[in-house]
C-alpha cells in the first residue's frame, strides 16, 4: 500500500523556522517527483513546491520562494520542506503528495499524505 | 496564473440523485490538463479524475469528467452516502498549478 506520512508541524513564532518530513512507503520513491501542497480555510489549496525524482531540480510558488527549501533523501524514502522566515500567512495544513506519473512531472497529485498542521503565531 | 472558479459553492442533493459540478478557468487550460479531487471531512484530498476525463485507479464509474478549454464538469451519476464531500478542480497545464475553491456536496 502506498503511504505518505508527514511530521514536523507545530506552533512557531513569526520569523522562525520549521522542517517538515514526509516518509514514503509502498512504492519506488526514487522514481517519482514529489510535491508539497498546503491548505487553509480561507485561501484553499496552494501548490508550494516540487522536486525531481533525483533531487536535481526544484520549483517553488512565488509566495515561498527564497524562504522554503524542498529536498529529498532517496536512500531514506523521505521528502523534506525546510521553512524559514515564517509568516502568519504560512499557517496551513501541509500535505506531501506524489506526482501522478511514474518518472514524469505531470503535476497532478496521487496520493496525498494525511497532512501536518503548521501554525505561525506569537 | 490561471484562476479556477467552481460553482455552485454548495450543492444540496439526496442520495441517488445526479450531481453536476462546474469548474471554469480564466483562460484556456492546456491540453485538458485538469484534475478533480474529493476531500472528506478530516481527510486529505483524493484524486478522482485527471486529464479532464480519465478516472484514477479504484474510482467508481459513477464519477465522470468532461470538458475542454475553459469549461469543465465533474458528474456523479448517482450519489452514494460516501460521496457527500468537498470537490476541488486543479489545472496543471500552466505554471503554477492552481486549484478551484471547492464545491461542497451536502445531504439535502
Amino acid at each position: 500500500e502506498v503511504q505518505l506520512v508527514e511530521s514536523g508541524g507545530g506552533l512557531v513564532q513569526p520569523g522562525g523556522s520549521l522542517r517538515l518530513s514526509c516518509a514514503a512507503s509502498g512504492f519506488t520513491f526514487s522514481s517519482y517527483w514529489m510535491h508539497w501542497v498546503r491548505q487553509t480555510p480561507g485561501k484553499g489549496l496552494l501548490w508550494v513546491s516540487r522536486i525531481h525524482s533525483d533531487g536535481s531540480s526544484t520549483s517553488y510558488a512565488d509566495s515561498v520562494k527564497g524562504r522554503f527549501t524542498i529536498s529529498r533523501d532517496n536512500a531514506k524514502s523521505t521528502l523534506y520542506l525546510q521553512m524559514n522566515s515564517l509568516r502568519a500567512e504560512d499557517t496551513a495544513v501541509y500535505y506531501c503528495a506524489r506526482d501522478g506519473r511514474y518518472n514524469w512531472n505531470s503535476n497532478w497529485f496521487d496520493p496525498w499524505g494525511q497532512g501536518t498542521l503548521v501554525t505561525v503565531s506569537s | 496564473e490561471i484562476v479556477l472558479t467552481q460553482s455552485p459553492g454548495t450543492l444540496s442533493l439526496s442520495p441517488g440523485e445526479r450531481a453536476s459540478l462546474s469548474c471554469r478557468a480564466s483562460q484556456s487550460v492546456t491540453s485538458t490538463y485538469l484534475a478533480w479531487y474529493q476531500q472528506r471531512p478530516g481527510q486529505a484530498p483524493r484524486l478522482l479524475i485527471y486529464g479532464a476525463s480519465s478516472r484514477a485507479t479504484g474510482i467508481p464509474d459513477r464519477f465522470s469528467g468532461s470538458g475542454s478549454g475553459t469549461d469543465f464538469t465533474l458528474t456523479i451519476s448517482r450519489l452514494e452516502p460516501e460521496d457527500f464531500a468537498v470537490y476541488f478542480c486543479q489545472q496543471y497545464g500552466s505554471s503554477p498549478s492552481t486549484f478551484g475553491q471547492g464545491t461542497k456536496v451536502e445531504i439535502k
